[in-house]
């Protein structure tokens, strides 16, 4: 069964330092992971995908999570937070384990930014 | 917008009365899922479509909710007696039958029961 459990649930930064989100997954199969953004009262929004293809994979405004298969983990980072950075964020694994592939989500990792 | 569109937005109703909700996909997607979202929590898969077969059904989906997809694009999720817990955030997302299963949410519905 595959299942994603991230580290933290609240995570507090101030403008301009670096932001770790951290996931570790679950997977018998070679998994598709994925981490999504929530602002308030908005939908999820895509920010990055791994598909094995390569281990560090960018995303959109300036996020990037790097596979790595010796720690199951897929964790979130940015160089420099921004206040608009401020949200939820889920890590996400694809079921392929039968003809659906649904996604599972973590619980979720909310990031404050500190002026 | 090309997007994946749900409505209601939002949706107040008392305890035992049915609710219906639509999401319209991208159009063309031909998988299409329902999630759900409680507070402080991910969301939780409902049920999938693929064109209007509904191939999954999660053990969270009571026999009081129902899903459609009758002509392979619309859906709607139908909640008949409705119970407190099932205030919740109700997001539908779909997708290309491609390997990498990228879905795409709509802003959901939020459903209150009082």
């Amino acid at each position: 069964a595959q299942s994603v459990t991230q580290l933290d649930s609240h995570v507090s930064v101030s403008e301009g330092t670096p932001v770790l989100l951290r996931c570790n997954y679950s997977s018998s199969y070679s998994p598709s992971l994925f981490w999504y953004v929530q602002h308030p009262n908005k939908g999820l929004q895509l920010l990055l995908k791994y598909t094995s293809a390569a281990t560090l994979v960018k995303g959109i405004n300036g996020f990037e999570a790097e596979f790595k298969k010796s720690e199951t983990s897929f964790h979130l980072t940015k160089p420099s937070a921004h206040m608009s950075d401020a949200a939820e964020y889920f890590c996400v694994v694809s079921d392929l384990s039968g003809a659906t592939n649904k996604l599972i989500f973590g619980t979720g990792t909310l990031l404050a930014v500190q002026p | 917008d090309t997007g994946v569109s749900q409505n209601p937005r939002h949706k107040i109703t008392k305890r035992g009365q049915n609710v219906t909700f639509r999401c319209d996909p991208i159009s063309e997607h031909n998988r299409l899922y329902w999630y759900r979202q409680t507070l402080g929590q991910g969301p939780e898969f409902l049920t999938y479509f693929q064109n209007e077969a509904q191939l999954e059904k999660s053990r969270l989906l009571s026999d009081r909710f129902s899903a459609e997809r009758p002509k392979g694009s619309f859906s709607t999720l139908e909640i008949q007696r409705t119970e407190q817990g099932d205030s919740a955030m109700y997001l539908c997302a779909s997708s290309l039958p491609t390997g990498d299963n990228e879905q795409f949410f709509g802003p959901g519905t939020r459903l209150t029961v009082l």
